[in-house]
């Protein structure tokens, strides 16, 4: 069965540097998505992207942030400047359509900020 | 503000024995609403969704409800198995572009 998969499993960094965290979305899907877990908390939505673009963004979805599909495979979450907040899983989805089709989540990238 | 949220963060169930897990919304638009599963270490996992203009959807083995008067989810399963040991999430969704708005999560625990 097809899978979304993210690189890397487990990514440190020092707060103020940035980082890129990586998603293989599932081929045939044309819409993308990042969402975040903090540690024990619920699951939280950043960002939807459509045909090159941001389709909406939640308040956590600030600057620091940004969203690129750099190719035909990979889809991007970029995070400039790193706090310590931003330490929390970090989840890639994608899906044929917009809701109600299934959104399939990636395992997840574990981001510490030190 | 939009909030999906669980009355109960903990279930502890025998094996063999049917669980279920509640969840309120709050955004009476939203119109899909979805159960996801989340294994340690692991992304949440799709269970089962349902549509708002139904209140019931049947799977093999779960069952979600749907009271939209009250704006109340449940999942319901079966003959639960130590394998379905998990965190059990809620979803809202179909009120903008793909976003879904996840409930804070029961931890489902079955013992042998």
């Amino acid at each position: 069965e097809p899978e979304v998969t993210q690189t890397p499993s487990h990514q440190v960094t020092q707060m103020g540097q940035e980082v890129i965290l990586r998603c293989v979305p599932i081929s045939n899907h044309l819409y993308f998505y990042w969402y975040r877990q903090i540690l024990g908390q619920k699951v939280e939505f950043l960002v939807s992207f459509y045909n090159n673009e941001i389709s909406e963004k939640s308040e956590i979805f600030d600057d620091q942030f940004s969203v690129e599909r750099p190719d035909g495979s990979n889809f991007t979450l970029k995070i400039r400047s790193t706090k310590l907040e931003d330490s929390a899983m970090y989840f890639c989805a994608s899906s044929l359509d917009w809701t109600p089709y299934e959104q399939y989540f990636g395992p997840g990238t574990r981001l510490t900020v030190t | 503000g939009e909030s999906v949220g669980l009355h109960l963060p903990t279930l502890s169930v025998q094996e063999g024995d049917n669980s279920i897990i509640n969840c309120a919304y709050s955004n009476s638009a939203s119109d899909y609403f979805i159960w996801y599963k989340q294994e340690s270490g692991k992304g949440p996992q799709f269970i089962i969704d349902i549509r708002s203009n139904m209140d019931k959807r049947q799977g093999q083995r779960v069952t979600v409800l749907l009271n939209k008067t009250v704006k109340h989810l449940s999942l319901q399963i079966a003959a639960t198995q130590p394998g379905d040991s998990a965190v059990y999430f809620c979803a809202e969704g179909g009120t903008s572009y793909g976003k879904l708005t996840f409930g804070q999560g029961t931890i489902l625990t079955v013992h042998p």
